[in-house]
């Protein structure tokens, strides 16, 4: 079963905007990373956070974090059109295992 | 060069064929994962390996096997492969010193059955 569930599951907006994704997870969480793919190639890991950390930041990349919620949201500022990708979280249990949720599909329009 | 690498990057097959991807890693983890992702669903784990004596199902293992040849290669095998099995595989790695949770992605195997 999906651990997370992103929402939305697409997202348009202009360059120069900032984009916000969220994700909602069921079970309890070691760190919720967040991962990015281009069309149709391999995912590349953006950012993890902790379960005992609230926030983290990562050059135009912001995370928050709420395990009382079981969600976290994904804050890319200042969009790019090369920001257009699909984003996916995922929660890490304690077993190194990740669970993926559906992803956001971002178009950044120039 | 790539970290992870996957072959082969494309495969067209047949029903009832056997097939196998295989994946490599040079960044020298432990632990080695195979994901298929379809449209919609987001990525499921098939199987997992923490070491080359260390073999897990996932959550969607039916009609898969693998093998851990090494360190360096885990390969997926499809016994008999079916349409439902079109899909893009990922394999991905995790272990290092420093960061033990991050996973590391191959380019992806895009497989059509027929």
């Amino acid at each position: 079963s999906q651990q997370g569930e992103e929402d939305p599951q697409a997202l348009s907006i202009q360059e120069g905007e900032n984009a916000t994704m969220n994700c909602s997870y069921k079970t309890s969480i070691n760190n919720l990373q967040w991962y990015r793919q281009n069309s149709g190639r391999g995912l590349v890991h953006l950012i993890l956070i902790r379960s005992n950390e609230r926030e983290k930041h990562s050059g135009r990349l912001r995370v928050t974090l709420d395990t009382s919620k079981k969600s976290s949201s994904l804050l890319i500022t200042a969009s790019r059109a090369a920001d257009t990708a699909s984003y996916f979280c995922a929660g890490g249990g304690s077993n190194y295992k990740l669970t993926f949720g559906k992803g956001t599909l971002l178009t950044v329009n120039p | 060069d790539a970290d992870v690498t996957q072959t082969p990057r494309n495969r067209i097959t047949k029903t009832g064929k056997r097939i196998m991807l295989e994946c490599s890693q040079t960044k020298g983890h432990d632990r080695m994962y195979w994901y298929r992702q379809d449209p919609g669903l987001g990525l499921r784990l098939i199987y997992y390996s923490f070491d080359v004596k260390d073999i897990n199902k996932g959550e969607i293992s039916d009609g898969y096997s693998v093998s851990r040849q090494a360190q360096a290669k885990f390969s997926l095998s499809l016994e008999s492969a079916i349409p439902n099995q079109t899909a893009l595989y990922f394999c991905a790695t995790s272990g290092t010193a420093a960061d033990q949770e991050t996973q590391y992605f191959g380019p992806g195997t895009r497989l059509l059955v027929l």
